[in-house]
């Protein structure tokens, strides 16, 4: 079945820093979606990627799709302390069934 | 907030007790699927049921059975309870042909 891995496990930055997390599907995604988790909470949905090759931005937040649909990024620019969490990218098989994947864990201090 | 809520937030049960869960789904969504999320782990799907009919199972065992009801609102439901299966559980309420999911604020089972 598809499976789905993330990259870095954890990430601590400073404040105003950037951060970058990456997603590689083993097969071929019809869409992506990406969820955030705050500690102690339940995934957000933050935004879903369906064409290849596509760029989204949300203020700070800035998501890539692969032109192969096989991988995705979300990169943050200076991130603050409201940042803090987990971010999930998630393969949309059949029937909106998602695969997620382990997760980033995103600490920021201040 | 989403508008799905799950009952109840927290439970404690016994090793081979049964446990059910409950979700009411966002106002307007015919599809709700349960997910499993270990700490420090991603979700894992276990099932999907749409229309009150299962539309799509994960590699879990058949001890873990579910319910869509007419107001399309779900139960999940656990027998002969594991260490393994304390978790986070996560109901998500969605439309079909919109992936988009709205998930619960979950219930947090430890079984002892």
């Amino acid at each position: 079945g598809q499976q789905v891995m993330q990259i870095p496990q954890y990430q601590h930055v400073q404040e105003g820093e950037d951060f970058t997390t990456y997603c590689n599907s083993s097969t071929t995604l019809s869409n992506i979606q990406w969820y955030k988790q705050r500690p102690g909470g339940h995934p957000v949905f933050l935004i879903q990627l369906v064409k290849s090759g596509e760029v989204k931005k949300q203020k700070r937040l800035t998501f890539q799709f692969g032109e192969a649909k096989k991988n995705s990024s979300l990169h943050i620019t200076a991130t603050q302390t409201t940042d803090v969490g987990t971010y999930f990218c998630a393969g949309v098989e059949y029937g909106n069934k998602l695969v997620f994947g382990a997760g980033t864990i995103l600490r920021v201090k201040s | 907030e989403t508008g799905v809520t799950q009952s109840p937030t927290h439970l404690i049960k016994t090793r081979g007790q049964q446990v059910t869960l409950r979700c009411s789904s966002q106002s307007g969504h015919n599809t709700v699927s349960w997910y499993q999320q270990a700490l420090g782990q991603g979700p894992q799907f276990i099932f999907q049921y749409y229309r009150e009919e299962e539309n799509g199972r994960g590699n879990f065992p058949p001890r873990f059975s579910g319910l869509q009801f007419p107001n399309y609102s779900s139960e999940l439901n656990v027998n002969a309870l594991e260490l393994d299966d304390s978790a986070l559980y996560l109901c998500a309420s969605s439309n079909r042909g919109n992936s988009e999911a709205f998930f619960g604020q979950g219930t947090r089972l430890t079984v002892v």
